[in-house]
């Protein structure tokens, strides 16, 4: 089975300042890996997707995020942060194997953004 | 194209009362997930459903079960509630792939007085 860690539960940062939030997983087989966003009173939103190829993914508003398969790692990166990125990102991995389709998406335990003014 | 809607919005209920949550997918999407998720807890897999029937399912007691619909749409059922089971529920469909992200809706907000 895989699981996913994200080890900062809460990132405070000032606004215009680069951000990582970080993202490491452990699965015995290959992976895609997803980060999402939460807005308050909202539902999740795909912030960016690895599938295959490229190592570093851009995903939207500016976020992008660089798969390293020796660390086993999922690092999302965004070089000038907005007062709007304040909110929840989830980490997320599901195994390629299963091709049933069934989700086996295993999340994170998210990591709460505040950009500071 | 239309996104993932889930009905009410919010909800309140008493403790030992019944609710039933409604969740409309992406037109195509024939996998719909359901989210149970707390503060403490975070996000947890309820189940999921394809093809009008229950593919894969989470740790929950059976008070929790669901549905779908051979329009894909999906509800899902929590019987007896409990204060506990106050939290944001959440919907996702997808394309059913490996590769096929989650589309989620912008959940049922229950609160179990």
């Amino acid at each position: 089975a895989q699981s996913v860690t994200q080890l900062d539960s809460q990132v405070p940062v000032f606004e215009e300042a680069p951000v990582e939030l970080r993202c490491n997983y452990s699965s015995s087989v290959s992976v895609y890996l997803f980060w999402y966003v939460q807005y308050p009173n909202q539902g999740l939103q795909l912030l960016l997707k690895y599938l295959s190829g490229s190592t570093l993914v851009k995903g939207i508003n500016g976020f992008e995020a660089e798969f390293n398969k020796s660390q086993t790692s999922f690092h999302l990166r965004k070089p000038s942060v907005h007062i709007s990125d304040t909110a929840e990102y989830f980490c997320a991995v599901s195994a390629q194997v299963d091709q049933t389709g069934a989700n086996n998406l295993f999340f994170g335990t998210g990591t709460r953004l505040t950009v500071i003014p | 194209k239309a996104g993932v809607t889930q009905t009410p919005r919010y909800l309140i209920k008493t403790r030992g009362q019944q609710v039933t949550l409604s969740c409309s997918p992406i037109s195509g999407h024939r996998s719909v997930s359901w989210y149970q998720q707390t503060p403490g807890q975070g996000l947890q897999f309820l189940f999921e459903y394809f093809s009008e029937t229950q593919r894969n399912k989470g740790n929950f007691p059976g008070r929790f079960s669901g549905r779908q619909f051979s329009n894909s749409r999906s509800e899902m059922n929590v019987s007896t509630l409990e204060l506990g089971d106050s939290a944001l529920y959440l919907c996702a469909s997808s394309r059913s792939s490996p590769d096929s992200p989650l589309h989620f809706g912008n959940g049922t907000r229950l609160t179990v007085t």
